[in-house]
């Protein structure tokens, strides 16, 4: 049973312009969501994260939205570069657990 | 000056083989995890210990044996390998049990068993 899902496998997007990835998630007990980005042959490295306590949280040109009444939350890359060219996991945790669900993975490609 | 490092990188091994994957952390973190990302790519957690003890054990065979000699340290053990055993195994470390979801990985290790 996937409690966190990245419906998308990948993602094509021309350098300078926006990137947007989704995440979807069924566990209403998750409060906290990440972002990792990883390349490959290297492990995940945390990008970003929000709190079911807001539902927007900006880093940069890294954007996390949440809307917890659609059990959805989406990256914005802002403008993109090539050098973000890598796979994005979601993952989500519940209070008192430490304890990530990690989506699939969406594999982001930045073209010049 | 890596800070969650793991050994070996690869590690190609025979069915029925015991082997064990090394984890080190030098962030001063008090948990460290093990997950398993299967051909899928799912990345799914397997361990987690705090201060040496275990927390979290997900459904994972009895074949697997963490092994933490210090809380810098989180070494797996693998006893009599199986074809479905192959995968990229990663370790990972946080500050604070329940108090820091951000969680710092290693680089992996590439296990394949034949």
């Amino acid at each position: 049973d996937q409690q966190v899902k990245q419906n998308s496998p990948s993602l094509s997007v021309q350098e300078g312009r926006i990137s947007i990835l989704n995440c979807d998630y069924t566990n209403s007990m998750f409060d906290y969501f990440l972002w990792y980005k990883k390349y490959p042959a290297e492990g995940p490295t945390f990008l970003i994260s929000i709190s079911s306590i807001k539902d927007k949280n900006e880093d940069g040109r890294f954007t996390v939205f949440l809307n917890k009444s659609a059990k959805h939350l989406s990256l914005h890359i802002v403008p993109s570069q090539p050098g973000d060219s890598a796979v994005y996991f979601c993952a989500a945790s519940a209070r008192n657990t430490d304890k990530l669900i990690f989506g699939t993975g969406t594999r982001l490609q930045v073209f010049p | 000056d890596t800070a969650v490092s793991q050994t070996p990188k690869y590690l190609v091994t025979q069915m029925g083989n015991d082997k064990s994957i090394k984890c080190e952390q030098n962030l001063g973190h008090d948990t460290m995890y093990w997950y398993k990302q299967d051909s899928k790519k799912f990345l799914k957690i397997m361990f987690s210990y705090n201060n040496k003890e275990l927390i979290i054990n997900e459904t994972v065979p009895n074949r697997f044996s963490p092994k933490s000699p210090d809380k810098a340290h989180l070494n797996l053990h693998i006893n009599s390998l199986e074809l479905g055993d192959s995968a990229v195994y990663f370790c990972a470390s946080s500050h604070f049990l329940y108090d820091s979801y951000e969680q710092y990985f290693g680089p992996g290790t590439r296990l394949t068993v034949t």
